[in-house]
């Protein structure tokens, strides 16, 4: 069975501090790869994919996520988070095969102005 | 387009009583979840549907939980009885299916589900 970890259930930044949060995943076979973001008071959206390619992606907002395969990570970074940013992250790996979807149960991102 | 609807998104009810979700996705998507999501915690897949057969239903509690996907296109979830532990956020989702999508997945609102 597959599941994903992540590494900080809660993290707490000042504006400009960099962003670095930690996603992997145990499965052995072809994965797609997202982060989703919650926004207080809003839907879960897409924040970025991986499912071919170049192995690092930008997303929306500045974020980016980079693949690795020898270690199962997709890890997220943004290099100078905002105020604006503060928001629950979900890491989500998709097994290609079956068409299933394993989340992590997320980080809490605070981001004091 | 049209994002995914849920409805109520709100629901308080009393343990042993039974409560219904209903769910539409975005038009042309072929695949749909529901998801509990329990405070704390991501998202858990209870069912996923690909038009109207089910695909995964291995995480659903088969004996309280039931869940119908009619003609393809809009989903209800039912609990019957509910327990103190079904207090949670039910969330549905819709993707495309096909070579060349990446399951990427479209959320709706959710529905929040409190049992006393």
């Amino acid at each position: 069975a597959q599941s994903v970890s992540q590494h900080n259930h809660h993290v707490i930044l000042s504006e400009a501090a960099s962003l670095e949060l930690g996603c992997n995943y145990s499965y052995g076979g072809t994965v797609n790869l997202f982060w989703y973001v919650q926004y207080p008071g809003q839907h879960l959206q897409l924040l970025l994919k991986y499912f071919s390619g170049d192995p690092l992606v930008k997303g929306i907002k500045g974020f980016e996520a980079e693949f690795i395969k020898s270690k199962f990570s997709f890890n997220l970074r943004k290099p100078s988070v905002q105020w604006s940013d503060t928001a629950e992250y979900f890491c989500a790996v998709t097994d290609t095969n079956a068409g299933k979807s394993t989340f992590g149960d997320g980080t809490t991102l605070t981001v004091k102005p | 387009e049209a994002g995914v609807a849920q409805s109520p998104r709100y629901k308080i009810i009393e343990k042993r009583q039974s409560v219904a979700f209903w769910c539409n996705p975005i038009s042309g998507h072929a695949t749909l979840y529901w998801y509990q999501q329990i405070l704390g915690q991501g998202p858990k897949l209870l069912i996923q549907f690909q038009n109207n057969g089910v695909v995964d239903d291995s995480q659903l509690p088969k004996d309280r939980f039931s869940a119908e996907r009619l003609k393809g296109v809009d989903s209800t979830l039912k609990i019957q009885p509910a327990k103190l532990e079904d207090s949670a956020v039910y969330l549905c989702a819709s993707s495309r299916m096909g070579t060349g999508y990446s399951y990427e997945q479209y959320f709706g609102p959710g529905t929040r589900l409190t049992v006393t």
